[in-house]
């Protein structure tokens, strides 16, 4: 039943490491985004795609990489990571018709 | 650009009253507006919407929120406030055209309901 789902959930893991994120949605929709939410939950874009094309691709360091396999599937690969990388991620979909987006339940990535 | 400015990073109200959570936004041409709700160790679930027609919209929970062009606003209001609306709300505005739909957040506004 889940729309959106992600995984893992939590990840701990330590620095200079490299970790990937997975992102399905069972809605139909088109475009995937993904998001992070720092400590103080600010929530900023980070990539967007629409129909397996990077349609935006904010300031983000490029030890970020998202990979689109096919329309329902949005991961993201961390190379080398740091401190500062510790955050919430959340993907997130929408219907380019439907203008709502709808939400992961987020990966708590802590990088000790 | 846009941006959404929530003011009020904590708001605190007595159940049963009235809450009143404020958004304004900047953009050069009239957005496509949201507010989502965040659950502690949730992810965000979309409350109301804005994209065109009615500029009072209805949410779930009994919220609800009037887009007031003149203003740059988008406040979210609930007549009674209840216990379980103890929660993060976050207002959000994206583009109203063109491919790229990003949401952009205010800083979030953490409600907390008193008995």
């Amino acid at each position: 039943d889940t729309a959106v789902s992600q995984t893992p959930k939590y990840l701990v893991t330590q620095m200079g490491n490299d970790k990937s994120i997975k992102c399905e949605q069972n809605l139909g929709h088109d475009t995937m985004y993904w998001y992070k939410q720092d400590s103080k939950k600010f929530l900023k874009i980070m990539f967007s795609y629409n129909n397996k094309e990077l349609i935006i691709n904010e300031t983000v360091p490029n030890r970020f990489s998202p990979k689109s396999p096919d329309k329902a599937h949005l991961n993201l690969h961390i190379n080398s990571l740091e401190l500062g990388d510790s955050a919430v991620y959340f993907c997130a979909s929408s219907q380019a018709s439907v203008y709502e987006q709808y939400f992961g339940p987020g990966t708590r990535l802590t990088v000790t | 650009a846009q941006s959404v400015t929530q003011l009020g990073s904590h708001v605190s109200v007595s159940e049963g009253a009235l809450v009143l959570l404020r958004c304004n936004y900047s953009s050069s041409v009239p957005p496509y507006l949201f507010w989502y709700v965040q659950y502690p160790n949730q992810g965000l679930q979309l409350l109301l919407k804005y994209t065109t027609g009615a500029t009072l919209v209805k949410g779930i929970n009994g919220f609800e929120a009037e887009f007031k062009k003149s203003e740059t606003s988008f406040h979210l209001t609930k007549p009674s406030a209840h216990m379980s609306d103890a929660a993060e709300y976050f207002c959000a505005v994206s583009p109203s055209s063109g491919s790229a739909r990003q949401l952009t957040f205010g800083s979030g506004t953490q409600l907390t309901v008193l008995p």
